[in-house]
């Protein structure tokens, strides 16, 4: 089974809207850390927001929140206030806390596409 | 704090070469890993290193090797170079190899085989 799963290959939203991205996990590890990144066109992966296992409360930072479902295991990334540049690649990834160190799992992405 | 640093940034090699990408990982992070980004296969992970050792690998036959030194950085080999190697390689660090660290992504390297 797929560790990570973004069922969105391409979306396009307006820009000044909010935007969510799909992305659900499968593991059976009580310990995990789920993450997104962020790719644009140049190729580099930026590191966008982080939310543990054990997090209580969804992640936020500035435009970005984390919606944590747990019990769905679904970690999708909204995107507030759309701009231009957050036209790029998303990816979805989780490390689990005590398998395989340090290795992540990623998802296939989801280019988003932010219109004027 | 500067971050992960990947050299060089563009290569151009012909099949049956071989070829050495850099990475120089965040100061202090000890963990370094290496992905294949292809437009058909997306993201691979190809190995991780730890302190020297090499914790984890992926799917890739014995052509693609690693190395890391006592000051973190790391090399990654890949000889008798394939058309189909032609991808961008990424670099990640971490802090430790354990628990829940953020992976920081470097540039990567965009390798073209001809």
């Amino acid at each position: 089974a797929q560790k990570i799963t973004q069922t969105q290959p391409g979306m396009f939203v307006q820009e000044k809207e909010a935007v969510t991205l799909d992305c659900t996990y499968d593991t059976s590890d009580p310990s995990y850390g789920l993450f997104w990144y962020k790719q644009p066109s140049s190729g580099e992966m930026i590191f966008l927001i982080y939310q543990g296992s054990y997090d209580q409360q969804n992640a936020t930072e500035g435009r970005y929140s984390l919606n944590f479902q747990k019990a769905r295991k679904s970690a999708n990334l909204v995107i507030s206030a759309s701009q231009l540049g957050d036209s790029a690649m998303y990816f979805c990834a989780m490390r689990e806390g005590h398998d395989n160190f340090n290795k992540f799992y990623f998802g296939s992405g989801t280019k988003l596409n932010v219109k004027p | 704090k500067a971050g992960v640093t990947q050299t060089p940034r563009y290569l151009i090699k012909t099949r049956g070469q071989q070829v050495t990408l850099s990475c120089s990982p965040i100061s202090g992070h000890r963990s370094v890993s290496w992905y294949q980004q292809t437009p058909g296969q997306g993201l691979q992970f190809l190995f991780e290193y730890f302190s020297e050792t090499q914790r984890n690998k992926g799917n890739f036959p014995g052509r693609f090797s690693g190395r890391q030194f006592s000051n973190s950085r790391s090399e990654m080999n890949v000889s008798t170079l394939e058309l189909g190697d032609s991808a961008l390689y990424l670099c990640a660090s971490s802090l430790t190899d354990g628990g829940t660290d953020t992976q920081y992504f470097g540039p990567g390297t965009r390798l073209t085989v001809l």
